[in-house]
């Protein structure tokens, strides 16, 4: 079974620019999440799509992120224009619905190798 | 306060040591509790559930204690192969949705 694929692995960009990060969950997944990591501390929750809907983006920083999955598969997410402050590591990971074989399987999530984004 | 509380290490342990982790949260509504372990430049992945009844998986125990809202992992018998940042990770249940809450890792160096 393929897992959790982002693209790309790396991405440096200048400040101002425009980054687009994708993200292909398992097949089957409703679930599909976006964390980030910035240098030295944890790993943030940015947004959770159930399908193609924004369940929660409370996480998300300012405006200048837009995360999108349209059709309830791949979703992408894009920083405009980037700032420094920006840079990290952006995963992204999936789970089943609540109500899929596994009791527990909401909970378990597979993550990505992540997206590497420096903004110079 | 941070919502979850980890010593950032790094724990410099010999092989065959035995090594505890301890993790402290601040949501007293948090459902669920995890271990994931993280190499260097690579994803979160899940090591193992959390339960208050404890639970073993092989060299690696795990415990909650939600009275006093902390979580453990032990290794037993370290190997090189175990280093690595262990993140302790609680999961919310919220009428937004749900998601999980890192801590910032803890630091394992696994030393011949």
């Amino acid at each position: 079974e393929a897992g959790v694929t982002q693209f790309p692995s790396h991405s440096v960009i200048e400040k101002g620019q425009t980054v687009t990060l994708r993200c292909d969950p398992i097949s089957g997944h409703d679930n599909l999440y976006w964390y980030r990591r910035v240098m030295g501390k944890e790993i943030k929750f940015l947004l959770h799509f159930v399908k193609e809907s924004k369940q929660d983006e409370s996480g998300m920083p300012n405006n200048r992120f837009l995360a999108e999955r349209t059709g309830g598969t791949y979703s992408t997410l894009k920083v405009q224009p980037a700032e420094l402050e920006d840079s990290g590591v952006y995963f992204c990971a999936s789970s089943i619905s609540a109500g899929g074989s596994s009791g527990s399987g909401a909970n378990v999530l597979t993550f990505g190798a992540g997206s590497r984004l420096t903004v110079l | 306060r941070k919502e979850v509380e980890q010593d950032p290490g790094p724990f410099n342990v010999p092989e065959g040591a035995t090594v505890a982790f301890n993790c402290t949260y601040s949501n007293s509504a948090s459902q669920s509790f995890f271990w994931y372990r993280q190499d260097c430049r690579k994803e979160p992945k899940l090591l193992m559930s959390v339960y208050s009844s404890g639970n073993e998986d092989g060299r690696f125990t795990a415990q909650l204690n939600r009275a006093s809202q902390y979580i453990s992992l032990l290794i037993r018998d370290s190997k090189l192969s175990d280093s690595a940042t262990y993140l302790c990770v609680l999961y919310i249940l919220t009428g937004g949705g749900n998601k999980l809450t890192f801590g910032t890792g803890t630091q394992l160096k696994v030393e011949l």
